[in-house]
């Protein structure tokens, strides 16, 4: 079947403008995850989302990052005011549900210049 | 607080066994996982293990867990070129609601 799918694959976008980073889970998955992937801090969790409970967002780095997910199923990850250390492939993942295996997608590379 | 090690490198002759090593820290982990990830590529799930296991074996891959001593490892036998890639070991936070992931280890297959 069709795994984790990210749009877009690379983004290059200039400091301070807003980006929005899309991710289509597994179907079936009620869980789902964004990662950050950078060289300095290696895999970072982000945000997590189950169902229709409040998200867990202890890992976003601050409040110019966003994220929901509309009707259970697709999640947009927004940032706001890009800097450049925002620059890193971030990384979806989807699972049956909380605990489960997670399944990647292939990331998406953020450039800000 | 959670936290997973991995060394960095790893190098061997195509043919060899590989073994690449991960300590952990939460004990709570149900279950402990490998990666795979290729040049620009997504993380790949290689194989995991439940927490009451102490081995499991997929082809050429067999996973030992030493839940005394946190200490995960996985054997790559009769290792290929096509093998290499970055490995992470990764365990499940304590809410369960994350992978904590340690570094990665390079592996290098030359022939």
């Amino acid at each position: 079947g069709a795994g984790v799918s990210q749009s877009p694959s690379n983004k290059v976008t200039e400091k301070g403008k807003d980006v929005e980073l899309r991710c289509d889970p597994i179907s079936g998955h009620t869980a789902l995850y964004w990662y950050r992937q950078s060289l300095g801090q290696g895999l970072e969790f982000l945000i997590y989302f189950q169902g229709n409970s409040a998200p867990d967002k202890s890992g976003l780095p601050s409040d110019r990052f966003s994220a929901e997910r509309t009707g259970g199923s697709v999640s947009t990850l927004t940032i706001q005011r890009t800097q450049q250390e925002d620059s890193a492939v971030y990384l979806c993942a989807s699972s049956l549900k909380r605990g489960y295996e997670q399944y990647f997608g292939p990331g998406t590379r953020l450039t800000v210049t | 607080g959670e936290d997973v090690e991995q060394s960095l490198f790893l190098s061997v002759r195509e043919g060899d066994s590989s073994v690449i090593n991960c300590t952990y820290t939460d004990s709570s982990s149900t279950y402990l996982y490998w990666y795979k990830q290729e040049p620009g590529a997504g993380l790949q799930l290689l194989t995991y293990i439940f927490s009451n296991m102490d081995m499991k074996q997929d082809q050429r891959l067999t996973v030992l867990l030493n839940k005394k001593d946190k200490h995960l490892s996985l054997r790559i036998a009769d290792t290929q070129t096509g093998d290499s890639a970055i490995y992470f070991c990764a365990e499940n936070s304590q809410a369960g609601t994350a992978l904590i992931f340690g570094k990665g280890t390079t592996l290098s297959v030359s022939s």
